[in-house]
């Protein structure tokens, strides 16, 4: 079965871009988070959506927001962009949430010029 | 109290020997412990997890330990191979009410010839 779809794989913003992420979990999988990864502060938790309600939120501010879709597909943006953005963001799809099994994307690798 | 603390940072093994890294957590209501593989540009991958009521997990040439009373658990990977190199990551979740993991700061691990 098809794994977890991230797009874009690569992106470069300018400072003050906004972006938007996409992921589509697997099948049947209700349950997508996002983290962002960066060598400093290694796996940071972003949010958390089932059927389409955010049931956690990580401490970043309000220009990360996310929303998923009646078909559990999710998308994440980022507004107003900064330099320290740069980072690989990633969507990790579960049957009911993280506490069963979380199957992770390859990630977007985003990069704030 | 949300805190997962991985050691080593690095660690190299030599081919065929046993690589271990160690995980301690403080919060007693964790109980879901993942461990997560990733490779360069590759999203983190579900290796082997374990809860709370088992002290140990075997799949293959990894293993897990628990020591709930010292709230700590390992991941052992017995006859290491050069492919096993990447960097590994410990993770801890509730079960209910706070869908999000939380990761340790990974080991990079690197098998020698």
């Amino acid at each position: 079965k098809a794994g977890v779809t991230q797009t874009p794989r690569y992106l470069i913003k300018t400072r003050g871009q906004q972006v938007t992420l996409s992921c589509s979990p697997i099948s049947g999988h209700r349950s997508v988070s996002w983290y962002q990864q960066t060598p400093g502060q290694g796996l940071q938790f972003l949010f958390e959506y089932f059927s389409e309600t955010q049931r956690n939120k990580g401490n970043f501010p309000g220009r990360f927001s996310g929303r998923q879709f009646s078909n559990s597909r999710s998308e994440m943006n980022v507004s107003t962009l900064e330099l320290g953005d740069s980072a690989l963001y990633l969507c990790a799809s579960s049957l009911r949430g993280p506490n069963t099994e979380a199957f992770f994307g390859q990630g977007t690798r985003l990069t704030v010029v | 109290q949300q805190q997962v603390k991985q050691s080593p940072q690095s660690l190299i093994v030599q081919k065929g020997g046993i690589s271990i890294i160690n995980c301690a957590y403080e919060n007693t209501a964790f109980d879901y412990f993942p461990w997560y593989q990733q490779f360069p540009g590759k999203g983190p991958a579900l290796l082997i997890a374990i809860r709370p009521d088992v002290s140990e997990k075997k799949e293959g040439r990894f293993t897990i330990s628990f020591n709930k009373s010292a709230k700590q658990f390992s991941l052992h990977i017995m006859d290491s191979q050069p492919g096993d190199s990447a960097t590994y990551f410990c993770a801890a979740i509730f079960n209910f009410g706070n869908e999000k993991l939380t990761f340790g700061t990974g080991t990079r691990l690197t098998i020698i010839p």
